[in-house]
């Protein structure tokens, strides 16, 4: 299967702790990477591989797997978190890196 | 640093083609592995295909066989998407991206700033 769930939308107090889940049989070979998209932007890197931030990511944002899901956390959410979030990985058979997640809006109350 | 600088917003009638210009500078497109990624209004990220560094071809996802051609000008560093027979549906922002890879993952490092193409008759 080449298919990725995400739930639609999420919501955290501010200063608060968010997991966001992504589901899919290609995580249980392949890692997933993470993307924040703000409204009229185009996403940025948030996490990649077993649990790495692209230099500038704040180390509030971590990645964990476990089986079939993988999960990126936000610890001490902050108001510029507001967003929306993609997880990404490689097809089931990693013949390319075009699966992407159906996207979680996560709003910071 | 990667720039990826693309081409600007299109108006497009049904039937019609497209293409969309990255213009690379920071690197040369012959150290990147290559991609697009479109999205539609309020929707999703879908990609569309790119370069697969381990057999050295374009692969293009099932959905756009035939109707997209993948590009790269190595003198310019600039790569192109054209999309053909456009049609309403393919209203949407269409990203060129970068991606590494590293153990059993790949990412998409570096983002064009998105190229607004609607369909209207």
């Amino acid at each position: 299967s080449s298919e990725l769930t995400q739930d639609p939308a999420v919501s955290v107090a501010l200063g608060q702790t968010v997991r966001i889940t992504c589901q899919g049989d290609s995580l249980r070979s392949y890692y997933a990477s993470w993307y924040q998209q703000k409204p009229g932007q185009a996403p940025v890197l948030v996490i990649y591989g077993k649990n790495n931030r692209p230099s500038g990511i704040p180390d509030r944002f971590s990645g964990s797997s476990s089986g079939n899901t993988a999960s990126l956390t936000i610890t001490g959410a902050q108001a510029e978190d507001e967003a929306d979030y993609y997880c990404n990985s490689r097809d089931s058979s990693g013949n390319h890196p075009g699966v992407f997640g159906t996207g979680t809006k996560v709003t910071v109350l | 640093q990667v720039q990826l600088v693309q081409s600007g917003a299109e108006v497009k009638k049904p039937g019609a083609s497209v293409k969309v210009s990255c213009k690379v500078s920071g690197y040369t497109l012959t150290e990147l592995s290559m991609h697009w990624v479109r999205q539609a209004p309020g929707k999703g990220l879908e990609w569309m295909g790119g370069f697969d560094p381990e057999d050295g071809e374009t692969i293009y996802a099932q959905k756009f066989q035939g109707r997209v051609t993948m590009t790269e000008d190595t003198s310019t560093d600039t790569a192109y998407m054209e999309l053909s027979s456009l049609r309403s549906e393919d209203t949407a922002v269409y990203y060129c991206a970068t991606t590494e890879e590293g153990y059993s993952s790949s990412w998409y490092v570096n983002w064009g700033q998105g190229t607004l193409v609607t369909v209207s008759s």
